[in-house]
């Protein structure tokens, strides 16, 4: 299922500065956009997500950036900290289903 | 704030055996689901619950699999007999769309 790629597995950045996650899709039936973060031994935890007639959602720390002709989604964390060290996965899904169609998942490090 | 419960957090069991995985959700949620993640894979959706049926299966979800809401609170996945590649953590979850909320998963692992 090559429907959405996080073509980056691992991101390492320094404390207070911006970390910039992306993913890209190829399904456009997609309308519905979220980010999830996962640490270790714990469930994926729902973080923010956009609509398809948005093209921008902020929430604090986050902001998700969806730009729909280039099937392409990315989330902003500013400023970055060492608490934000996870796994961040993109999700997807299309109206009608309660489907969710996940990304593998990208290690966010923030250092310290 | 309200958490999903799974257990147990590890299962071992024999190939060829039955397991029942156990998931409490969040007690106003009405949509229930079931995701795995084999160990390096992505996270993939199994089955959607609401109103006690099944909504929503994935092609993963054949009939080696069930799920049941046997009483007010439990949400239970059932597979039938086990296959080494069924090993996975697997993942309850309760509520809509718009950002569920994901239990801390069964870790299930077939010999």
């Amino acid at each position: 299922d090559q429907q959405v790629k996080q073509n980056s597995p691992s991101l390492s950045v320094q404390e207070g500065r911006i970390s910039i996650l992306n993913c890209d899709y190829t399904n456009s039936m997609f309308d519905y956009f979220l980010w999830y973060k996962k640490y270790p031994a714990e469930g994926p935890t729902f973080l923010i997500s956009i609509s398809s007639i948005k093209d921008k959602n902020e929430d604090g720390r986050f902001t998700v950036f969806l730009n729909k002709s280039a099937k392409h989604l990315s989330l902003h964390i500013v400023p970055s900290q060492p608490g934000d060290s996870a796994v961040y996965f993109c999700s997807f899904t299309q109206g009608g289903s309660e489907k969710l169609v996940f990304g593998k998942g990208m290690k966010l490090t923030v250092n310290p | 704030e309200p958490e999903v419960t799974q257990t147990p957090s590890h299962q071992v069991t024999q190939m060829g055996q039955e397991v029942i995985l156990r998931c409490v959700p969040i007690s106003n949620h009405l949509y229930f689901y079931w995701y795995r993640q084999i160990l390096g894979q992505k996270v993939e959706f199994l089955v959607s619950f609401y109103n006690n049926e099944i909504s929503e299966k994935s092609e993963i979800f054949d009939d080696q699999f069930s799920v049941e809401r046997p009483d007010g609170s439990n949400f239970t996945l059932k597979i039938r007999s086990t296959k080494l590649e069924d090993s996975a953590m697997y993942f309850c979850a309760s509520g809509q769309i718009y950002g569920y909320t994901f239990g801390s998963g069964t870790r299930l692992t077939v010999v």
